[in-house]
């Protein structure tokens, strides 16, 4: 199993431009979540859905999007992309097997914004 | 509100020697706590985690934790450290529907 499948692992991009970072599990878990982590700061959530078709904002939602395309897949989006938005962006799914409070981590995604 | 604290940033342990990581959290409820380990460039993993019964907790890598409800605190232990257990170590816990971590503590091993 692949488990949390994140890409891509590193992107650059100047002020002003936009991305979207794509996250897809195969464990068949029902909810997913984006974090960012910054040093100093531990991971901190962006956003999240506890099911396919509901989203909910997290501790710094400000400046993301998020969709939760279908079960599987659940998209970060970065519009107008700041210097503070530079970070490492994981994404985890929970659900069974394994435990709804359980999460898996992707490998993360390293993002600089010039 | 800050509901995970980890007061340590950075503990440096000589191998061979115990070591002791300490978390406290603030919840009203039954708190579901974990542990997670990250290596340098690496995804997050699992170290343990407690939901309810036994205090202490085993894990994977010869980790332990102790939930200590009067003190608000689960500590993570491990009696000899090893050279490979060089990371940084996250408690967490779970609040409403996603998990809240603390800020971390950077592990290093000296020889």
């Amino acid at each position: 199993n692949a488990g949390v499948t994140q890409t891509p692992k590193f992107q650059v991009l100047k002020t002003g431009q936009s991305m979207t970072l794509q996250c897809a599990q195969d464990m068949n878990h029902n909810s997913m979540y984006w974090y960012r982590q910054d040093p100093g700061m531990g991971l901190r959530l962006i956003y999240y859905s506890a099911s396919e078709g509901t989203t909910d904002k997290g501790e710094v939602p400000n400046g993301y999007n998020v969709s939760r395309l279908n079960k599987r897949e659940f998209s970060l989006r970065l519009e107008s992309a700041a210097p503070s938005q530079t970070s490492v962006y994981f994404c985890a799914s929970s659900g069974n097997p394994g435990g709804a409070n359980v999460l898996t981590f992707g490998a993360g995604s390293r993002l600089t914004v010039l | 509100a800050q509901s995970v604290t980890q007061p340590d940033i950075h503990i440096t342990v000589s191998e061979g020697a115990s070591l002791e990581l300490r978390c406290n959290y603030s919840y009203g409820a039954t708190p579901y706590l974990f542990w997670y380990v990250q290596s340098p460039g690496q995804g997050l993993q699992l170290l343990l985690k407690y939901f309810s019964g036994d205090t202490l907790v085993q894990g994977i890598k010869g980790f332990e934790a102790e939930f200590k409800r009067s003190q608000s605190s689960f500590n993570l232990r491990k009696p000899s450290v090893h050279w490979s257990d060089a990371a940084e170590y996250f408690c967490a816990v779970f609040r409403g529907a996603a998990l809240i971590f603390g800020k971390g503590t950077t592990l290093s091993v000296s020889s």
